[in-house]
Parts: structure tokens; C-alpha cells; sequence
């Protein structure tokens, strides 16, 4: 069974650009949620869909969005980077809602905004 | 609001040796605990998890109790392998919510 995969690995934008990120779940996952994780912060709740709706938001400013799609992949977009956005964005799907189903991280895509 | 804290690293161990990484939680009411793993250049692995007080997850060697009366969640090793260099993150999450709140992870580094 094939992972979380997180499109592109890698990615450098300006300050004011904007930027959308990819995850496909787990074949038959319908929760998605992500994260971002960085060195000062650590890792932050960004949002969670399941079944093409948003459930659960973290606490990011309304430059942070996101989506999901009928076949569960999930994109988030930030708009007018700063630096600070530099960071490894995570995605994980889960077979449900809540703590019983387990959380299944994708490898990240790391995002350095110059 | 809910936070994990943990032991500051970085640890290094020698092979074999006995590994303790503390957690502790404040949360209203009664979370789930995990610790995941994080491996260079990879995403996080769920290596166990304990979702009510007094409950042990164990996996790979690894173990850890839920302790309500200390609200901790330490995560044990008897005998560390090299392999076992990676961050550790200690997170809790509450039934019904998929947001997982993490401490600020320990970097460990065994070596031969």
C-alpha cells in the first residue's frame, strides 16, 4: 500500500508569492491534516479535512487555506509569503476522525521562502 | 490550552545503554498520548500511543505509561541501537479531534 505522497519535495518562493502544496493520502484515507513544523515553533496544527471539509483550523493567519478533493487529496496554498513561512510542511491521513485511527505523515515539503 | 513538554536535547547515548526521554502534559480532561519518530529527511511515525490513564504502549522495544496522577508520558528503551537516532516527539490529542498538539521534540544520537 503506497504512503502519504507530498508534492514537490522541495520548493523555494519570493517573499510575496504565493505557493500550493500537494498531499495524496493513503488509498481509502479520508482525513487529512497539516501541519508545519520548524525550528522555533516546532509543529503547529494548521487544518484538518475529512470528506471535503474543513473539521479543524489552527491558529495561522487567513494566508494559510486549504482544500480537499473528492478523492481526498488535499492542497493547502499560502499566499503573500514572508520569510517566516520558510518551514517543512507536513501532511497525515487517517482512516477516521479521532485519536483511535492512526495518523500517517507523508515525507514533507520543505518550503524556503527568500 | 493544551501543551507537551519535554526533556531538552540533544541526548547521546552509547549503544546499549538505557534510554529515558521525559513528557509531560497539561490538558483539561483526559487525552490520548503518542510518541512519534522522526527519522532524517522522512515524516513522522506513530511508534506508540495510550489512550487512558495506566494504559502502556509499547513497540520496538520502546515503551511508555500513562500517569495521570503526574500527567507524564516517558518514553523507555532498555538497550539503544544505533539505529534508534532520530527526534522524538511527545503529542496528546483528545477523542474526536484530529489535532495533534506536540512537544518540542529530543534529538537522540547513539553511538558505537
Amino acid at each position: 500500500k503506497a504512503g502519504v505522497t507530498q508534492t514537490p519535495r522541495y520548493l523555494i518562493k519570493t517573499r510575496g508569492q504565493q505557493v500550493t502544496l500537494s498531499c495524496s493520502p493513503i488509498s481509502g484515507h479520508r482525513s487529512v491534516s497539516w501541519y508545519q513544523q520548524t525550528p522555533g515553533q516546532g509543529l503547529q496544527f494548521l487544518f484538518e479535512y475529512f470528506s471535503e471539509t474543513q473539521r479543524n483550523k489552527g491558529n495561522f493567519p487567513g494566508r494559510f487555506s486549504g482544500r480537499q478533493f473528492s478523492n481526498s487529496r488535499s492542497e493547502m496554498n499560502v499566499s503573500t509569503l514572508e520569510l517566516g513561512d520558510s518551514a517543512l510542511y507536513l501532511c497525515a491521513s487517517s482512516s477516521g476522525r479521532g485519536a483511535t485511527y492512526e495518523q500517517y505523515f507523508g515525507p514533507g515539503t520543505r518550503l524556503t521562502v527568500t | 490550552g493544551n501543551s507537551v513538554t519535554q526533556m531538552e536535547g540533544p541526548v547521546t547515548l552509547s549503544e546499549e545503554a538505557f534510554l529515558t526521554i521525559n513528557c509531560t502534559y497539561t490538558a483539561t480532561g483526559y487525552p490520548s498520548l503518542f510518541w512519534y519518530v522522526q527519522y532524517p529527511g522522512e515524516g513522522l511515525q506513530l511508534l506508540l500511543k495510550a489512550t487512558k490513564a495506566d494504559d502502556k504502549g509499547s513497540n520496538k522495544g520502546f515503551e511508555a505509561t500513562y500517569r495521570k496522577e503526574t500527567t507524564s508520558f516517558h518514553l523507555e528503551k532498555g538497550s539503544v541501537q544505533v539505529s534508534d537516532s532520530a527526534v522524538y516527539f511527545c503529542a496528546l490529542t483528545f477523542f474526536g479531534n484530529e489535532k495533534l498538539t506536540f512537544g518540542t521534540g529530543t534529538r537522540l544520537t547513539i553511538i558505537p
